[in-house]
């Protein structure tokens, strides 16, 4: 089956580090660009970041630009998002996304189930 | 960065009713690029519409998408009851980018 499981969130200080995780199993991880989506509570989505199916390019919001990482690890079909310098307005639930093409059309056709951060002291 | 704005922010509607969902951008976007999601309290966003006018797999023919350039819109032709929930539009670009929803809401 194919899904995207989320782990990693949690509780952490302002200024702080998180790496968050996202396994995709049932389908070839490495055939597909991968996106992070935020959604902070009781609020819409935002797009964060997207990686290329090689790892080769990345590219960031605005907002999380020169803090946040996007890698991953074809070899263990994994994504992952490295948060730096955590602010308090980070605190979200972070959505991995899979972005595949129908008939050339870009969607984002596959979400994990959210993991949550939530930056405060 | 092209804006998406959706209307109404709340729309209140009875099951078997017809909802419509505006999406307007604040520029042209290719239709390739628009996309509806549904998302539900509690759980992940769902792919409702690719290519402004295209369901996706499983998704109900009440469901439709159309429009093009700087309007376009979802509508549901009867309501059920497992429809009630947040819509979002979204263009892909170069900068992904989500309208602020629409929560439907049961009258």
């Amino acid at each position: 089956e194919e899904q995207l499981v989320e782990s990693g969130g949690g509780l952490v200080q302002p200024g702080g580090s998180l790496r968050l995780s996202c396994a995709a199993p049932g389908f070839t991880f490495s055939r597909h660009w991968m996106h992070w989506v935020r959604q902070a509570p009781g609020k819409g989505l935002v797009w964060v970041s997207r990686i290329t199916g090689d790892g080769s390019e990345t590219v960031y919001a605005d907002a999380v630009k020169g803090r946040f990482t996007t890698s991953r690890n074809n070899a263990k079909n994994t994504l992952y998002l490295q948060m730096n310098s955590l602010r308090a307005e980070d605190t979200a639930v972070y959505y991995c996304t899979r972005d595949s093409r129908y008939g050339g059309d870009p969607t984002f056709d596959l979400w994990g189930q959210g993991t949550l951060v939530t930056v405060s002291s | 960065e092209t804006v998406l704005t959706q209307s109404p922010g709340t729309l209140s509607l009875s099951p078997g009713d017809r909802a419509t969902v505006s999406c307007r951008a604040s520029q042209s976007v290719s239709s390739s690029d628009l996309a509806w999601y549904q998302q539900k309290p509690g759980q992940a966003p769902r792919l409702l519409i690719y290519g402004a006018s295209n369901r996706a797999a499983g998704i109900p023919d009440r469901f439709s998408g159309s429009g093009s350039g700087t309007d376009f819109t979802l509508t549901i032709s009867r309501l059920e009851s497992e429809d009630f929930a947040v819509y979002y539009c979204q263009q892909y670009g170069s900068s992904p980018f989500f309208g602020q929803g629409t929560k439907l809401e049961i009258k």
